[in-house]
């Protein structure tokens, strides 16, 4: 499997663009999650999928921030209009409920990232 | 508001030598995940322990889970250079996991 998927790696824009984030999970999983990441705040959970439905955008830091999941193999992050406060790693993670070693397990698989800078 | 937090924030040793990051959280949880990254990376998954176990081993890591006082440890025996990363804690709430700061590793040859 070639394991959690994002797009683009790397992002720079200016403020006040549209930047849209690309994730592709892990086949078969069921679960997708997106999280931000900055020295100043850790890692962060900004919102979560369960058969692409989502389930808490809980984390999500305001109305500039939307998610999507039209199916099965990919979900967007969309940040619009981009904010320099925004720029950030953005991880995508993917998993699955299942029964392993005596109990049920849910690891998280991670993407590589994507890492936008917003001038 | 985070729910794992690791303590150290940042170790440094010398290779061959034992590493314990602990953790500690807040609410009740279902079990409790051990992630590392390396820099610029993603996290990966190391172990997992639930909320009815009190240890776990996978090759050099001993993870111990104290559901009484909420909190966890982990351990990694005889550390190599390339074991140089950071490290988190996530108790799974819910559906979901919260994640710590981590602790920084550096493990020097």
């Amino acid at each position: 499997d070639a394991g959690v998927i994002q797009s683009p790696r790397h992002e720079v824009t200016e403020m006040g663009q549209e930047v849209t984030l690309r994730c592709k999970p892990i086949s078969g999983h069921d679960y997708l999650f997106w999280y931000r990441q900055t020295m100043m705040r850790g890692l962060e959970l900004l919102i979560y999928f369960n058969n692409n439905v989502p389930i808490d955008d809980s984390g999500m830091p305001e109305d500039r921030f939307s998610a999507k999941m039209p199916n099965a193999s990919f979900s967007t992050l969309k940040i619009q209009p981009s904010e320099p406060r925004d720029s950030a790693v953005y991880f995508c993670a993917s998993s699955t409920l299942r029964w392993a070693s005596g109990g049920l397990t849910d690891t998280q698989y991670f993407g590589p990232g994507t890492r936008l800078t917003v001038l | 508001s985070q729910q794992g937090e690791e303590d150290p924030q940042a170790l440094s040793i010398q290779e061959g030598e034992n590493a314990t990051m602990n953790c500690s959280y807040k609410t009740s949880i279902n079990n409790l995940q051990w992630y590392r990254q390396n820099s610029g990376r993603g996290l990966v998954h190391l172990i997992l322990i639930r909320s009815n176990e009190r240890e776990k081993h996978s090759g050099r890591l001993r993870v111990t889970l104290d559901t009484s006082k909420k909190s966890s440890s982990l351990l990694i025996t005889a550390s190599r250079a390339a074991d140089t990363a950071s490290y988190f804690c996530a108790p799974r709430d819910y559906n979901k996991l919260i994640f710590g700061a981590g602790t920084r590793l550096a493990v020097h040859p």
